[in-house]
Parts: structure tokens; C-alpha cells; sequence
């Protein structure tokens, strides 16, 4: 049972580069949610999505975008790199919307230079 | 708007210590949840532990403790005899729609 995988665990990407984090997980949960975590802020939510087809804004949603086409998938799509987007990016996933524990990816660390 | 506050940056003890971590979270919500992870140095997150707002029974797991209280608003956790795997970024999280986490506390436990 592999639970959350992401990809890749590193990148680095210049500035104005576009790319996708990739986010499996394999226990059929329908909630699934991206974060970003940058030194004392703790995870902030990007996005996240209730089931397939429905995606939604978190708390720090600009510069980047996300598709839900089946259950087990949820990327997330940098559109145009920024220093300011330099950070690990981790995937979770849920049982239920908010009342369940999240099980998380390895994580991204991401450096756009 | 909910909002979950760890005071506390950085604490550092010495092994067999006792350590407190804090957290103080603010929601309008009358159902909620509430959650700590470890983030140990090789970066994953582990659940420790989940609460509903309705259960306010602390709750004990061999070393580790936590004393939730709805009028203080807080969800504390304890490590009694603190041992040197312990050290960790330890999160609070508070859900209901999505989870929101506080800013951490790492915690240094020396031998």
C-alpha cells in the first residue's frame, strides 16, 4: 500500500518556467488537498478538492492551478515560476472533507531561481 | 476565520524532561477537529492524534498526552520523559472544511 506519492521529490526551476507536482495516492479517498510549507508559517493550503471534478481555493491559491479527473490524482500546476513559489510542497489525502487524519507525501522541495 | 497559534518557536530540554507545546486555535465553527503531526528531521508528517470538539476527554499514549479545553480554547500536548527520537517540528491543526495549521514548534531534546 504506497498511500500518497509525489513527484518529483526535487526540482529547481527558473523563473517564468511552467511545471506539474505530481500527487497519487491509492486508498480512495475523495478528499485531497496540496500545502506549502516555508519556514515559521507552518503549511498553508493552496488548493484542495472534495471528489473528482470539484476543486477549490485555499488560503494561498496564486500562481498555481489544479485539476481533479479521477480519484486518485491531483496535480498541481506551477503556471509561470516565481522566486516567491521556492518551498516544499505537500500533497494530502482524506477519508473525509476535515474530520479525518490526513495522510501525507514525501513532499516537493521546489527552488526557483 | 479559523486561525491556530503555537507560540512557542523553538524549545530545547534535556532527555527525560517533561515539555509542554502549546496551542491556541480561534474558529467560529461549533463542530471542529482538531490534530497534532510530528515532522521529524527526515521531513515526512505523522498523525499523532485527532480530537472533536465535542470529545474534551484528554487523552494519554505511552509518553505523549493531550489536554484539550474548549473554554480555553487550547489543545496542549505533552511529552513526559522526553527521549532524543522526540525531537521533531510538531504541528497543530484545526479542521473542519480544510485543516489549518499553526506555525509549529520545534522541539530539541539533548542527550
Amino acid at each position: 500500500n504506497a498511500g500518497v506519492t509525489q513527484t518529483p521529490k526535487f526540482q529547481v526551476l527558473k523563473t517564468g518556467q511552467s511545471m506539474t507536482l505530481q500527487c497519487a495516492q491509492d486508498m480512495n479517498h475523495e478528499y485531497m488537498s496540496w500545502y506549502r510549507q516555508d519556514p515559521g508559517m507552518g503549511l498553508r493550503l493552496i488548493h484542495y478538492s472534495v471528489g473528482a471534478g470539484i476543486t477549490d481555493q485555499g488560503e494561498v491559491p496564486n500562481g498555481y492551478n489544479v485539476s481533479r479527473s479521477t480519484t486518485e490524482d491531483f496535480p498541481l500546476r506551477l503556471l509561470s515560476a516565481a522566486p516567491s513559489q521556492t518551498s516544499v510542497y505537500f500533497c494530502a489525502s482524506s477519508q473525509g472533507q476535515g474530520s479525518t487524519e490526513a495522510f501525507f507525501g514525501q513532499g516537493t522541495r521546489l527552488t526557483v531561481v | 476565520a479559523q486561525k491556530v497559534t503555537q507560540a512557542q518557536t523553538e524549545i530545547s530540554v534535556v532527555e527525560k524532561e517533561d515539555v509542554t507545546l502549546d496551542c491556541v486555535y480561534e474558529t467560529r465553527d461549533t463542530t471542529y477537529y482538531l490534530f497534532w503531526y510530528k515532522q521529524p528531521p527526515s521531513g515526512e508528517l505523522v498523525f499523532l492524534i485527532r480530537r472533536n470538539s465535542f470529545d474534551e476527554q484528554n487523552e494519554i499514549s505511552g509518553r505523549y498526552s493531550w489536554n484539550f479545553q474548549k473554554s480555553t480554547s487550547s489543545f496542549n500536548f505533552t511529552i513526559t520523559a522526553s527521549q532524543v527520537v522526540d525531537s521533531a517540528v510538531y504541528f497543530c491543526a484545526l479542521s473542519f472544511n480544510d485543516m489549518r495549521f499553526g506555525a509549529g514548534t520545534r522541539l530539541t531534546v539533548k542527550p
